[in-house]
């Protein structure tokens, strides 16, 4: 399996509900990043947490890290339909300068 | 401050022939990266750039896949003599130094197409 897995692959909710979004990685981390990718679409950055940060909060968002357990989650509260879309998390592992290894993505889907 | 720019939006090329994609980073970014994304799939790092220098090519096919950043005009990333397996979504990313703890911009993707 690859660095940076998202769990679920997909989460079906209706507006007004919470969405966590999980990520797990295998190796040491200078950060872990978010962000967001509607269909078709490039990816818009969401919050980035750097791995001596345990939360991080960005208005309806809410990003945990746990590097003993090499595990992220994003939470989204109070969800909207606009929040329909792709999660992915994006971790830059140490030594490698500037590379982003991301995951494969939690397709969002907010209903009304 | 217009963010990063990419083009053609969509692109179609046969087999064999020539695919050049261009990235202009957001002003006052220096280092730029290149990401390709299969469908329904996460992005997967190809190469890093500075300003005329390649830093890191280590995800860049050693064949056929080429990348530059002149000191002037856009970065270009060229791939020769397509193969239908090249088809995918292509995105440039800009950051204003070294990404180390910094979020990258992204831009909306060149989505290639080899029939």
């Amino acid at each position: 399996s690859q660095q940076g897995e998202e769990d679920p692959q997909a989460l079906s909710i209706q507006e007004g509900e919470n969405a966590t979004m999980n990520c797990s990685y295998k190796t040491s981390i200078n950060n872990l990043q978010w962000y967001r990718q509607n269909s078709g679409r490039g990816l818009v950055h969401l919050i980035l947490i750097r791995s001596n940060e345990r939360e991080k909060h960005s208005g309806r968002l809410r990003v945990t890290l746990d590097t003993s357990k090499k595990s992220s989650s994003l939470l989204i509260t109070a969800s909207r339909a606009a929040d329909t879309a792709s999660y992915f998390c994006a971790t830059e592992i140490t030594g490698t300068a500037s590379k982003l290894t991301f995951g494969t993505g939690t397709r969002l889907q907010v209903t009304l | 401050n217009a963010g990063v720019m990419q083009n053609p939006r969509h692109l179609v090329r046969r087999r064999g022939q020539e695919a050049r994609l261009r990235c202009s980073p957001m002003k006052g970014h220096s280092h730029v990266y290149w990401y390709r994304q299969l469908p329904e799939e996460g992005l997967k790092f190809m190469v890093y750039l500075q300003k005329e220098n390649i830093i890191d090519e280590s995800g860049m096919p050693k064949e056929r896949f080429s990348a530059e950043f002149p000191k002037e005009g856009p970065s270009i990333l060229r791939i020769q003599q397509v193969v239908r397996g090249d088809s995918a979504a292509y995105f440039c990313a800009s950051s204003p130094r070294q990404g180390r703890n910094y979020g990258y911009t992204f831009g909306s993707g060149t989505r290639l197409t080899v029939v």
